[in-house]
């Protein structure tokens, strides 16, 4: 059974600190990877893809990495703002054309 | 550019009836997945459609139905409702299958009754 977990479910970090997210999968046969961001009552944007061949992917204050060896990907937040508050999500698509979403990390950012 | 449209924002329906949700995808992209999300199970695969054809399903009954048109529009059909299946129905378009960034609507919120 594919297994997309994400730690920590729950992190509240004041404003300004620089922060990691973890999503650990368990089937290496991954064809892409990508994180996105869930506000309240909201549907889910997106922030970074990454494809099987890449190891990362950077947009301003977000940086995402892949490691399919190990089955991880990280997404880095520097210098947190209030507005990064939300529920990140990545989603794991794989080479059968199949989409798991991990457990989501809830985070807050203190003012 | 409009993005992911999904109608109705909100319904609330009573056991043993269906409903059908519907999703327009951005202009341009053919490929329409459609998830469930529940507060105990997280986010979960219903199906995915593509040039009109349903490419993939997840671990869902039979209950749970989907097409699309020509135009790429897509629905979702449940039919005989019941309380578990109140959740947030999400639509995500894709210019094609694999490899491309997915977009996602605001949702559609179901509530069983």
């Amino acid at each position: 059974k594919q297994e997309v977990t994400q730690i920590p479910a729950a992190l509240s970090v004041p404003e300004g600190e620089n922060l990691v997210l973890n999503c650990s999968f368990t089937d290496s046969a991954i064809y892409n990877l990508q994180w996105f961001r869930q506000d309240p009552g909201k549907g889910l944007t997106s922030l970074l893809l990454i494809q099987s061949s890449q190891r990362e992917q950077t947009s301003g204050r977000l940086n995402a990495s892949l490691d399919k060896s190990s089955g991880r990907s990280t997404l880095y937040i520097a210098a947190s703002q209030p507005g990064d508050s939300a529920t990140y999500l990545c989603k794991k698509e794989n080479t059968g054309n199949q989409f798991y979403f991990g457990t989501g990390t809830s985070l807050t950012v203190i003012p | 550019k409009a993005g992911v449209t999904q109608t109705p924002r909100y319904l609330i329906k009573t056991r043993g009836q269906q409903v059908t949700l519907s999703c327009s995808p951005i202009s341009g992209h053919r490929s329409v997945s459609w998830y469930q999300q529940t507060p105990g199970q997280g986010l979960q695969f219903l199906f995915e459609y593509f040039s009109e054809t349903q490419r993939n399903k997840g671990n869902f009954p039979g209950r749970f139905s989907g097409r699309q048109f020509s135009n790429s529009r897509s629905e979702m059909n449940v039919s005989t409702l019941e309380l578990g299946d109140s959740a947030l129905y999400l639509c995500a378009s894709s210019w094609t299958r694999g490899d491309t960034e997915a977009f996602f609507g605001q949702g559609t919120r179901l509530t069983v009754v």
